[in-house]
């Protein structure tokens, strides 16, 4: 069963624009993390946040996470055209035994 | 980057044919996974394992099956391949233990004519 769901599924946007994805899961998790995944490659880990922290950031990454209403939301600033990737959050449930769940996942398009 | 190799990259095959699709990591990790992603779409998890000589089935089910005789080695086998298995295959790894993030090896694209 699908724990992430993210929003949108695509989003078109100009170079040196912000970008903004979200996601929502259901149950009690242990950490949220994003994921980044180029056309014919792996995912990549970008970066993972607590489930008592509220706000990370990493370079031009900010990921928000509130966990009362289950959602979390990955921020882009001055998006560039290598940007261009699909985006994936992955929730890490208590049982801590499980695998991660990821969403299905957001189409990034910076067009130059 | 991780340290995380899948072979082949890409392969053509007819159906009926046994394929293997291999996996290795040299990080150490007691965790691996294998996933099943049509491009750029959602991951589906079809097979994992804790450590040697454990292995789960996923979500999806799958007509294929994992072995885990070595740390390292993750291999995923499909004894009779047919044209509804073509996709890309996914593995991973993580370190067991609390916030570890997962790596990803860079797939193998599977064509079954």
């Amino acid at each position: 069963s699908q724990q992430g769901e993210e929003d949108p599924q695509a989003l078109s946007i100009q170079e040196g624009e912000n970008a903004t994805m979200n996601c929502s899961y259901k149950t009690s998790i242990n950490n949220l993390q994003w994921y980044r995944q180029n056309s014919g490659r792996g995912l990549v880990h970008l970066i993972l946040i607590r489930s008592n922290e509220r706000e990370k950031h990493s370079g031009r990454l900010r990921v928000t996470l509130d966990t009362s209403k289950k959602s979390s939301s990955l921020l882009i600033t001055a998006s560039r055209a290598a940007d261009t990737a699909s985006y994936f959050c992955a929730t890490d449930i208590f049982s801590g035994n499980t695998p991660l769940v990821f969403g299905k996942g957001t189409r990034l398009s910076v067009i130059a | 980057e991780a340290d995380i190799y899948q072979t082949p990259r890409y392969l053509v095959i007819g159906t009926g044919k046994k394929i293997t699709l291999e996996c290795s990591q040299t990080m150490g990790h007691d965790k691996m996974y294998w996933y099943q992603q049509d491009p750029g779409m959602e991951l589906h998890l079809i097979h994992y394992s804790y450590g040697v000589n454990s292995t789960e089935k996923g979500d999806l089910s799958s007509e294929s099956t994992v072995s885990r005789i070595r740390t390292e080695h993750f291999p995923l086998t499909l004894e009779s391949a047919r044209p509804s298995h073509t996709s890309q295959y996914l593995c991973a790894s993580r370190q067991t233990g609390t916030d570890q993030p997962q790596h990803f090896g860079d797939g193998t694209r599977l064509s079954i004519l």
